[in-house]
C-alpha cells in the first residue's frame, strides 16, 4: 500500500500563476485534510473533506480552493500564488468519525512562490 | 479555538539518556494524538490517546485529560529519535490542531 500520495514534491512558483496539488489515498479513509507547515510552527489547517462530497474550511483558507474528486482524491488549488503562500503542504486521511481520527500523512509538497 | 502549548521547545540529548515531552491544551479535546517528523520532514503517528496511558517500546504516552495535559515519554534515546514531536488535538468533530512542536537533537 502506498498510503497517501502527494504530487508534486516541490514546485516554483512566480507571484500571481496558478496551480494544483494532487493527493490520493488507497486506504479506503472517508475523511481527508490540506496542511501547511511553515518554518518553526506546527502544521495548520487549510481545508477539509469528512466524506466524499464536502468539503470545509480550516484555520487558513484564504487563497486556497479544494475539490474532493471522488473518495480516493482530494486536490488543493492556489488560483494566484502570493509570496506568503511559500510553505511545505501535507495531505493527511483518516478514517473519519468519532475516535477514527488518527491521520496518516503524505510525505508533503514543498512550494516555493517568488 | 483551543490553544496547543509544547514544551519545552528545543531539546538536546546524549544518547542514552531518558526525556519527557509536554503538551498542554487550554480546552476539553475529544482526541489528542502525538507525532513525530523526521529530519526528511516525513510525519509518523507515535499514539492516539484521548485518555490513559499507552506504550510502544522505549515511547510511551499519557494523558490526563482532566487536568489538560499529555506527557510523552523518551527512554534510552537513540540517534534516530532526532526531529520535531508534535502534539495535536481536537474537539470533537474534523479539525486537528497541532501545537508548534518540540525540536529534539539526541548526539551520539
Amino acid at each position: 500500500n502506498a498510503g497517501v500520495t502527494q504530487t508534486p514534491k516541490f514546485q516554483v512558483l512566480k507571484t500571481g500563476q496558478s496551480m494544483t496539488l494532487q493527493c490520493a489515498q488507497d486506504m479506503n479513509h472517508n475523511s481527508m485534510y490540506w496542511y501547511r507547515q511553515d518554518p518553526g510552527m506546527g502544521l495548520r489547517l487549510i481545508y477539509y473533506s469528512a466524506s466524499e462530497g464536502t468539503t470545509d474550511k480550516g484555520e487558513v483558507p484564504n487563497g486556497y480552493n479544494v475539490s474532493r474528486l471522488n473518495k480516493r482524491e482530494f486536490s488543493l488549488r492556489l488560483e494566484s500564488a502570493a509570496p506568503s503562500q511559500t510553505s511545505v503542504y501535507f495531505c493527511a486521511s483518516s478514517e473519519g468519525g468519532p475516535g477514527a481520527n488518527v491521520l496518516t500523512f503524505g510525505a508533503g509538497s514543498r512550494l516555493t512562490v517568488l | 479555538g483551543i490553544q496547543v502549548e509544547q514544551s519545552p521547545p528545543d531539546l538536546i540529548l546524549q544518547e542514552g539518556a531518558n526525556s519527557t515531552l509536554r503538551c498542554n491544551f487550554s480546552d476539553s479535546v475529544n482526541n489528542l494524538q502525538w507525532f513525530h517528523q523526521n529530519p526528511w520532514g516525513q510525519l509518523i503517528n507515535l499514539f492516539y490517546i484521548p485518555s490513559g496511558t499507552k506504550q510502544n517500546g522505549r515511547l510511551s504516552a499519557t494523558t490526563v485529560a482532566t487536568e489538560r495535559y499529555s506527557l510523552l515519554y523518551i527512554s534510552s534515546s537513540q540517534t534516530t529519535d532526532s526531529g520535531v514531536y508534535f502534539c495535536a488535538v481536537d474537539t470533537g468533530g474534523f479539525k486537528t490542531i497541532f501545537g508548534a512542536g518540540t525540536r529534539l537533537f539526541v548526539k551520539a
